[in-house]
Formats: structure tokens, C-alpha cells, sequence
């Protein structure tokens, strides 16, 4: 079973706050996690990755936590900005022809 | 560089009708996919291809569903015929080379609508 689970479908946070999204796995086999985001009307958009070696990696404003034993990784954003209002999925992939899964998405609204 | 282009942006067709949909990737990239997005859900992998070759079609009804891609270049995904459940964005996307590292680029995706 190779599953990303995103367990809360939407979530909101006031402009300059911290957004921080969730993501689990249950297969350790992977050599990245993937974090997309994607607009209405629009395909999803690559935004940061992580190696399954790191524990962390960070990209502007957004950074990503890995926790091994606990099969988990976040998504922080901070500080929220009104036009990360999208929906952001989690997905996994590994090595050279293996397929990319993603998770169910979260919905992130940023009021201003 | 240009994106990933799709074609038609929306399509509404009766059930047991045939539909068609294409893709043309970005240059240069060997890897193309085929997602079926599900309202509420995330995207499911139909079909890789590597060049012109057929990588992963695991998760494709090959009863209804069918895709190729032409010289490597081009794809069309063909439904035939259509379900009511077959309602779904379908999303192509095309990478560098076929691993994890190289992310996906996502064209704006076909929203059917099957009545």
C-alpha cells in the first residue's frame, strides 16, 4: 500500500499567520515527498520537494519538516499571504519510472 | 518556455458517447502523464509514457480508456464509451526524465462532464 493521506480537507488561517499543512504516509519506500499547489481552473503546480534523507528543506517561505519514524511531513508557510489560497497536495514518488501519488488535498484559505 | 497545452479546456458529452482529449508536453520532455482528478479528490495516475513507450497504465480501464502518444511527442487519451463516473478534470503533465526529482508539469487539464 502506498497511500499519502492528507487528513483535513480545508483550513484557515489569518494574512501573517503561519499556515502548517499535513501529510502521512504509510510506505517507507520513497525517495522524495512533493508538495503541489493548485489554483481553480488551473493544474497543480510544483512548489518544494523533500528527500527522504533530509529532515528539513526550506524555500522562501515555505518549509518542509520530514519525520521519519512517524511517517509524517508539514508544509509551513509563514508568513500567509492571501494568495496562497489554494488547494496544496502532498505526493510521493521514488526512484527512476516509479509513479507519483498524491494525497487528497487540503484547502487553504488566507483571510485577509 | 511554453507550458504544457491541452485541449479542449471543457467537453460535456452523454453517457456511452466516445470523447477524445490531447496533449502536447513541453519540449524536450521524455516523460508525459495522464491524471484523472475526481472532484474532491487528489489526482490519479492513467498512464505514464517514456518516449512512446507505455511506462505504468496499471490504474487505466482498458475496456473504455485508450492512449497513445505520437513520435514521442504528442498524446490523446480516448474514452469510449463514456460513464457517468468518468466525470473528472483529466490532467497532462510532463517531466524531464522519468524520476521523483524532476517535478511534473501540469497543463490546465479537459474538465468533462459526462450527463
Amino acid at each position: 500500500d502506498q497511500q499519502v493521506k492528507q487528513n483535513s480537507p480545508s483550513l484557515s488561517v489569518q494574512e501573517g499567520r503561519i499556515s502548517i499543512l499535513n501529510c502521512d504516509y504509510t510506505n517507507s519506500m520513497f525517495d522524495y515527498f512533493l508538495w503541489y499547489k493548485k489554483y481553480p481552473a488551473e493544474g497543480p503546480t510544483f512548489l518544494i520537494s523533500i528527500s527522504s534523507i533530509k529532515d528539513k528543506n526550506e524555500d522562501g517561505r515555505f518549509t518542509v519538516f520530514l519525520n521519519k519514524s512517524a511517517k509524517h511531513l508539514s508544509l509551513h508557510i509563514v508568513p500567509s499571504q492571501p494568495g496562497d489560497s489554494a488547494v496544496y497536495f502532498c505526493a510521493r514518488s521514488g526512484t527512476s519510472y516509479d509513479k507519483v501519488i498524491f494525497g487528497p488535498g487540503t484547502s487553504l484559505s488566507v483571510i485577509p | 518556455e511554453a507550458g504544457v497545452a491541452q485541449s479542449p479546456r471543457y467537453k460535456i458529452i452523454e453517457k456511452r458517447q466516445s470523447v477524445a482529449f490531447w496533449c502536447n508536453p513541453i519540449s524536450g520532455h521524455a516523460t508525459l502523464y495522464w491524471y484523472q482528478q475526481i472532484l474532491g479528490q487528489g489526482p490519479k495516475l492513467l498512464i505514464q509514457f517514456q518516449n512512446n513507450g507505455v511506462v505504468d497504465d496499471s490504474q487505466l480501464p482498458k475496456d473504455r480508456f485508450s492512449a497513445e502518444r505520437l513520435k514521442g511527442v504528442d498524446s490523446t487519451l480516448k474514452i469510449q464509451p463514456a460513464k457517468l463516473e468518468d466525470s473528472a478534470v483529466y490532467l497532462c503533465a510532463s517531466s524531464l526524465i522519468g524520476t521523483g526529482f524532476s517535478p511534473l508539469h501540469f497543463g490546465n487539464g479537459t474538465r468533462l462532464t459526462v450527463t
